[in-house]
């Protein structure tokens, strides 16, 4: 069915950089679409970003456009999100999910985000 | 796009049926719409994807509906374990979003 862990959270000074991590066991890494999630304390879910199975696309929401990066390793199954310049309301549990999606017969489709990780948990504070 | 959930907060008790709903500002494929299920301390789980497809695992309590602007989620008997907030989302191919959520408690 698959796993993923997330790894690389903590408490951040605004403005600094992290690098969140997320390890895929289970399943075939790279038939799969993966997704950044975050939720902020008390809140409701937040699409961050999504990087398609091979890399080849890359989509952001609009409040982390140019400052967070989305990037995976497919030949160690690692799903990665750089997070630059950080601000208060970065402060969220990010979870990263798989999702089955792509195009078949140049049909775009997508079966939802099925697998979830635990989270990892950023606070940004001084 | 962005999606609408209503209510913001849904009391019933259990056996009663539940219907949620999720409005898109503006028309999208059914096949976009998915909905997720979110209890205290855990990662969401996937319900329904295609607007009307249950994943696998998932009770046929839960079923689907909708197209164009508006989609709704009906939980036909509400089991003690369905008291959750839920989450519609859309996925096409280069917008995601969901919606914020409507929390079903217990009356």
């Amino acid at each position: 069915q698959g796993q993923l862990v997330e790894s690389g959270g903590g408490v951040v000074q605004p403005g600094r950089s992290l690098r969140l991590s997320c390890a895929a066991s289970g399943f075939t890494f790279n038939n799969y679409g993966m997704h950044w999630v975050r939720q902020a304390p008390g809140k409701g879910l937040q699409w961050v970003a999504v990087i398609w199975n091979d890399g080849s696309n890359k989509y952001y929401a609009d409040l982390v456009k140019g400052r967070f990066i989305v990037s995976r390793d497919n030949s160690r199954n690692i799903l990665f999100l750089e997070v630059n310049n950080v601000r208060a309301e970065d402060t969220a549990v990010y979870y990263c999910a798989r999702a089955d999606m792509g195009y078949k017969n140049n049909a775009y489709y997508n079966y939802g985000m099925d697998v979830w990780g635990q989270g990892t948990t950023v606070t940004v504070s001084s | 796009i962005v999606l609408t959930q209503s209510p913001g907060t849904l009391s019933l008790s259990p056996g009663e049926r539940a219907s949620l709903s999720c409005r898109a500002t503006q028309s999208l494929s059914s096949s976009y719409l998915a909905w997720y299920q979110q209890k205290p301390g855990q990662a969401p789980r996937l319900l329904i994807y295609g607007a009307s497809t249950r994943a696998t695992g998932i009770p046929d309590r839960f079923s689907g509906s909708g197209s164009g602007t508006d989609f709704t989620l009906t939980i036909s008997r509400l089991e003690p374990e369905d008291f959750a907030v839920y989450y519609c989302q859309l996925s096409s191919s280069s917008l995601y979003a969901f919606g914020q959520g409507t929390k079903l408690e217990i009356k």
